[in-house]
């Protein structure tokens, strides 16, 4: 099992281009979610998915879409980058929605984004 | 508004001794809440997690407290050792969500 992997690693961007950050988990889980990670601010979820064809906005969304197509792909687009967009990105993922006392949610390794 | 809440960043314990790292948090229907570990260019790892319902729980050398009166979550390593040295976050469940606090950076020295 590789768990879950995120491409790329690190990523330069300029303001306005848009992008694909991916994420892929080979462990059949339901639940998938993105969060990002600024310094004094922990970890904030942007969007998460409870199974295929389900999405819904976290904390801080806006700037950014999702779609889950399929059990194992959770990619989150950035359409039009902006410097606040600057953070690591980390996707994660658990066995389904009954909740996290039951399922572990496991992190990928994350993204470093930079808008210039 | 921060409802998961470490208000220290950072902590420096001496190997072997004790470290207590805190959280506070806002909403009493919160029901479960987790410690995440995190090391430099990896992503967090669950670390130990406790139900509302308890007030203790125990894992090896790490223990995590739960006093709901105050809203208040500790956790204890003990010893320290030079490899918990680490970012940790805790969190708390909120239907279909993890909310995490600000990390809390331990550094435990020789």
């Amino acid at each position: 099992n590789a768990g879950v992997t995120q491409t790329p690693k690190f990523q330069v961007l300029k303001t306005g281009q848009s992008m694909t950050l991916q994420c892929a988990q080979d462990m059949n889980h339901e639940y998938m979610s993105w969060y990002r990670q600024d310094p004094g601010m922990g970890l904030r979820l942007i969007h998460y998915s409870v199974g295929a064809g389900i999405t819904d906005q976290g904390e801080v969304p806006n700037g950014y879409n999702v779609s889950r197509s399929t059990t194992e792909d959770f990619p989150l687009r950035l359409l039009s980058a902006a410097p606040s967009q600057t953070s690591v990105y980390f996707c994660a993922s658990s066995g389904s929605r009954q909740g996290f006392s039951y399922n572990e949610q496991f992190f990928g390794p994350g993204t470093r984004l930079t808008v210039l | 508004d921060q409802q998961v809440k470490q208000n220290s960043p950072s902590l420096s314990v001496q190997e072997g001794r004790i470290s207590i790292l805190n959280c506070d948090y806002t909403n009493s229907m919160f029901d479960y809440f987790l410690w995440y570990k995190k090391y430099p260019a990896e992503g967090p790892t669950f670390l130990i997690s406790i139900s509302s319902i308890k007030d203790k729980n125990e894992d090896g050398r790490f223990t995590v407290f739960l006093n709901k009166s105050a809203k208040h979550l500790s956790l204890h390593i003990v010893p320290s050792q030079p490899g918990d040295s680490a970012v940790y976050f805790c969190a708390a469940e909120d239907t279909d969500k993890l909310i995490f606090g600000t990390g809390t950076r331990l550094q435990v020295f020789p």
